[in-house]
């Protein structure tokens, strides 16, 4: 099992631009989250699908912010226009349908706003 | 909502030696899921530890344990046995009934040889 695979691992952007990230779950777990992590916040959730519909979306930001799952293999995390403050490390993780198992996280996207 | 609350930013642990790190959380759930996540420099969050708040025994898993006080609702994490590659930031987190994983703010152990 190749784990939540995100990309890219880093990424640099011009303030303004649109910036995408990519989550790949594990195969076989249905529940898909997307997280941003500050030193000033910590952890945050933002999004989260059970079987690619969106459950919760109240920890996004604002309206620049939008996440799509249009498949259980694949999830995108869109950012349009960036701002530096979007700067930070994005995790993406995967749980599967059993009740008491963790959240398995990708390596994260480090994403700076410049 | 849930809060998670890590009290100590940081902690340091002489290697072989034990060190115990504080949560505790607020919830009025009866039935949840307790974990413990450590972050290296890597960045990649990797599970420690997981407790089913319905069970009483405390969970173990070789050098790490917890001691879960749920009328208290605390959570602690005891690493035993210190390594140099224990070296790392330890996040308390907290699962729902509704799915929802809520994070502390971290605890940043450092190992000293």
């Amino acid at each position: 099992d190749a784990g939540v695979i995100q990309s890219p691992r880093h990424e640099v952007t011009e303030m303004g631009q649109e910036v995408t990230l990519r989550c790949k779950p594990i195969s076989g777990h249905d529940y898909l989250f997307w997280y941003r992590q500050t030193m000033m916040r910590g952890l945050e959730l933002l999004i989260y699908f059970n079987n690619n519909v969106p459950i919760d979306d109240s920890g996004m930001p604002e309206d620049r912010f939008s996440a799509k799952m249009p498949n259980a293999s694949f999830s995108t995390l869109k950012i349009q226009p960036s701002e530096p403050r979007d700067s930070a490390v994005y995790f993406c993780a995967s749980r599967k349908p059993i009740t008491s198992t963790e959240a398995f996280f990708g390596q994260g996207t480090r994403l700076t706003v410049v | 909502a849930q809060t998670v609350t890590q009290s100590q930013p940081e902690m340091s642990v002489q290697e072989a030696e034990t060190v115990t790190l504080s949560c505790t959380y607020d919830t009025s759930e009866s039935d949840y899921y307790l974990f413990w996540y450590k972050q290296p420099p890597s960045r990649q969050m990797i599970l420690v530890i997981r407790q089913e708040a319905y069970k009483q025994q405390n969970a173990t898993e070789n050098r790490f344990s917890v001691n879960f006080q749920k009328a208290a609702k605390s959570f602690s994490l005891k690493i035993s046995d210190s390594q140099l590659g224990d070296a790392a930031m330890y996040f308390c987190a907290y699962r729902s009934a509704g799915n929802q994983f809520y994070f502390g703010t971290g605890t940043s152990l450092t190992v000293i040889p």
